[in-house]
């Protein structure tokens, strides 16, 4: 079993609706990341998280350390948000060490 | 923009040689973190440079080592190349350790024949 699981793997939706993506972890950590990587690698970091929660614009991302498990929330969704979505966790309140879930390959139609 | 830059893009070798992939900072940050990410999959945490001096290293062979220059800029080098190798490498840097954001490169396709 991995450490961190996501789902859905795949989810495809129609441009406008609300998104959902989960994300579950089974090791004690201080920080859970949100990214996002487009076809042919690019990744940009979105979100980290040590509680509660965090909005950027259309993306809002939650945390619940004691249900290890972390949510992310795209309202009003856009074909420019077709992209892969991945959670990763730290151990350390930073970047360094993250163990990485294999993503949520996320398409909206316009 | 971004600011990370790696290289080469993509690169094919043999199994059983050597290979460095190379990857320049954004300006200012000096902390670099390589990783590996195989095909459908996400990445694997291969080791952190903070400073010239490593800073963790996740579960990676020896034969994966890495250097990070004065300028902060890094290589990551893998000896003894095995078919399994094939990935795409990224790196990644950062402000400082404890930084929310790590700026991530576009990536070297690396393909082990």
């Amino acid at each position: 079993k991995n450490e961190v699981e996501q789902s859905p793997q795949n989810l495809t939706a129609q441009e406008g609706e609300f998104i959902t993506i989960n994300c579950s972890y089974s090791v004690g950590i201080s920080a859970l990341h949100w990214l996002q990587q487009h076809p042919g690698g690019g990744i940009v970091s979105l979100f980290m998280l040590s509680s509660g929660k965090k909005k950027h614009g259309r993306l809002i991302a939650t945390i619940n350390i004691q249900e290890k498990h972390s949510s992310l929330h795209i309202t009003a969704s856009h074909p420019r948000d077709s992209a892969v979505y991945i959670c990763a966790v730290s151990p350390n309140f930073g970047n360094e060490k993250l163990t990485f879930g294999t993503g949520t390959r996320l398409t909206i139609i316009p | 923009e971004t600011g990370v830059t790696q290289s080469p893009t993509h690169l094919i070798k043999t199994r059983g040689q050597q290979v460095t992939l190379r990857c320049s900072s954004q300006s200012g940050h000096n902390t670099v973190s390589w990783y590996q990410q195989a095909l459908g999959q996400g990445p694997q945490f291969i080791f952190q440079y903070y400073r010239e001096e490593e800073n963790g290293r996740g579960n990676f062979p020896p034969r994966f080592s890495g250097l990070q220059f004065p300028n902060y800029s890094s290589e990551l080098n893998v000896n003894a190349l095995e078919l399994d190798d094939s990935a795409l490498y990224l790196c990644a840097s950062s402000l400082m350790t404890g930084s929310e954001t790590q700026y991530f490169g576009p990536g070297t396709r690396l393909l082990v024949l």
